[in-house]
């Protein structure tokens, strides 16, 4: 089976700093592009970035460009997304996605559980 | 950016019903186009990917068409379980952008 398991959310003031986690198990992780993805509250689903196989090609969505950075260490099957000067507006339950088949195209399968982030002071 | 634009965003319907979500592309996508099914406190699931392919282990009811700007994703004979909210996503190019939702109530 394959899995995807998202850590790291919580309660954050405007302008701090967390790092989100995504363990994968169950596929071979080094194989496959992976995305974050994001919904806020009352919103739509937000694509926010990904990360190819190897890390070498990166794209953030705009909102988050210079902010948040994806990366990946495939040695522990993980997925990060270190998100910067968080605004109230990044509140948010935050996914992570396997992009099928490899390369920018895909579509998304599976997506973990999600983890919550909440901007407040 | 692509503009994912869906209808309707909300949809009361019966068991048993014949259901269809539509997704209009603000330019041409080819058939770079998969549907999500999104139920409370669950992962979204893919359902339907490239326009049409079934994802494996997606019930046959679900069946999705289109090509170009306009889509559709059809429930043939609701289920209880499909009361759920449903995204449509565009993965042409960057930055990948999603449908509004249509949420699928009971009647």
């Amino acid at each position: 089976q394959v899995y995807l398991v998202e850590s790291g959310g919580g309660l954050v003031k405007p302008g701090g700093s967390l790092r989100l986690s995504c363990e994968a198990s169950g596929f071979i992780f080094s194989d496959y592009y992976m995305s974050w993805i994001r919904q806020a509250p009352g919103k739509g689903l937000e694509w926010l970035s990904h990360i190819s196989n190897s890390g070498s090609v990166i794209s953030h969505a705009d909102s988050v460009k210079g902010r948040f950075t994806i990366s990946r260490d495939n040695a522990k099957n993980s997925l990060y997304l270190q998100m910067n000067n968080l605004r109230a507006e990044d509140t948010a339950v935050y996914y992570c996605a396997r992009a099928v088949p490899a390369g920018k195209r895909g579509w998304f399968d599976p997506w973990g559980q999600g983890t919550l982030v909440t901007v407040s002071s | 950016d692509i503009q994912m634009t869906q209808s309707p965003s909300s949809l009361s319907a019966s068991v048993g019903d014949r259901v269809t979500i539509t997704c209009r592309a603000s330019q041409n996508i080819i058939s770079f186009l998969n549907w999500y099914q999104h139920r409370p406190g669950e992962a979204p699931k893919l359902l339907i990917y490239a326009a049409s392919s079934l994802q494996s282990g997606v019930p046959s009811r679900f069946s999705g068409s289109g090509s170009g700007t306009d889509f559709t994703l059809t429930i043939s004979s609701l289920q209880p379980e499909d009361f759920a909210v449903y995204h449509c996503q565009q993965s042409y190019s960057l930055p990948h952008t999603f449908g509004q939702g249509t949420k699928l109530e009971i009647q």
